[in-house]
């Protein structure tokens, strides 16, 4: 069973506007650690943040803020004011029991200038 | 510190060839592993080590194998490349704990024709 649902593909958006990634992740632990990764056209991919599932509180760094809501399982990602700098895959990954890491599909975001 | 390194960057190999990716990290993590990265498919586990002498499957352990000889050296073989393993395979490796990030090398771009 897939445990980290990516629902959007690709999404466009023009720059300054804001945008908003999907993640849904399934797990029956009770502590467990949610990631975003950026990977940009260079390929590396790059750590963003990090979540306990005892943590709700939402954060903001800069321009960047993660929605975690336990009721719905989901960790949602906005980008505010979007810039070309912003085009990117983006994955949110899943770590509970066990050594693995479990990732989304990925977002491909396109920022037009 | 130069973190995550991979070697090569880029390869291509017929059918039936073998060839060894070498991963190494100079931050004495624990835990490393080896990913595969498809179009579409996300990043999906081929095999990981917990520690030194010790590794195990992931999901796409076919066709391929690993071994960690040294804590700081992680080694993925293709014993007979096929046109299926085309991608691009991505290491990581993180501290001891499902808390702990996972930190990725750059990548190796792999072509078999």
């Amino acid at each position: 069973a897939q445990k980290v649902t990516q629902a959007q593909t690709e999404i466009s958006v023009v720059e300054k506007e804001d945008v908003t990634l999907d993640c849904v992740y399934e797990t029956r632990d009770t502590t467990y650690y949610l990631f975003w990764y950026k990977q940009p056209p260079s390929g590396e991919l790059v750590f963003l943040i990090r979540r306990n599932s005892f943590d709700e509180q939402n954060e903001i760094s800069g321009r960047y803020s993660w929605n975690f809501q336990k009721s719905t399982s989901s960790f949602n990602f906005t980008i505010t004011a979007s810039q070309v700098v912003d085009s990117a895959v983006y994955f949110c990954a899943l770590s509970f029991t066990g050594n693995q890491f479990y990732f989304g599909t990925g977002t491909s975001l396109t920022v037009i200038p | 510190n130069a973190g995550v390194t991979q070697t090569p960057k880029f390869r291509v190999l017929k059918t039936g060839q073998s060839m060894t990716l070498l991963c190494a990290q100079d931050m004495n993590h624990e835990y490393m592993y080896w990913y595969r990265q498809d179009p579409g498919m996300g990043l999906r586990l081929i095999h990981y080590s917990v520690g030194e002498g010790t590794t195990a499957k992931g999901e796409v352990p076919d066709g391929y194998n690993v071994s960690r000889l040294k804590k700081q050296n992680f080694l993925l073989g293709l014993e007979s490349a096929a046109p299926s393993q085309t991608s691009v395979y991505f290491c990581a490796s993180r501290l001891y704990g499902q808390q702990e990030t996972q930190y990725f090398g750059p990548g190796t771009r792999l072509l078999v024709l």
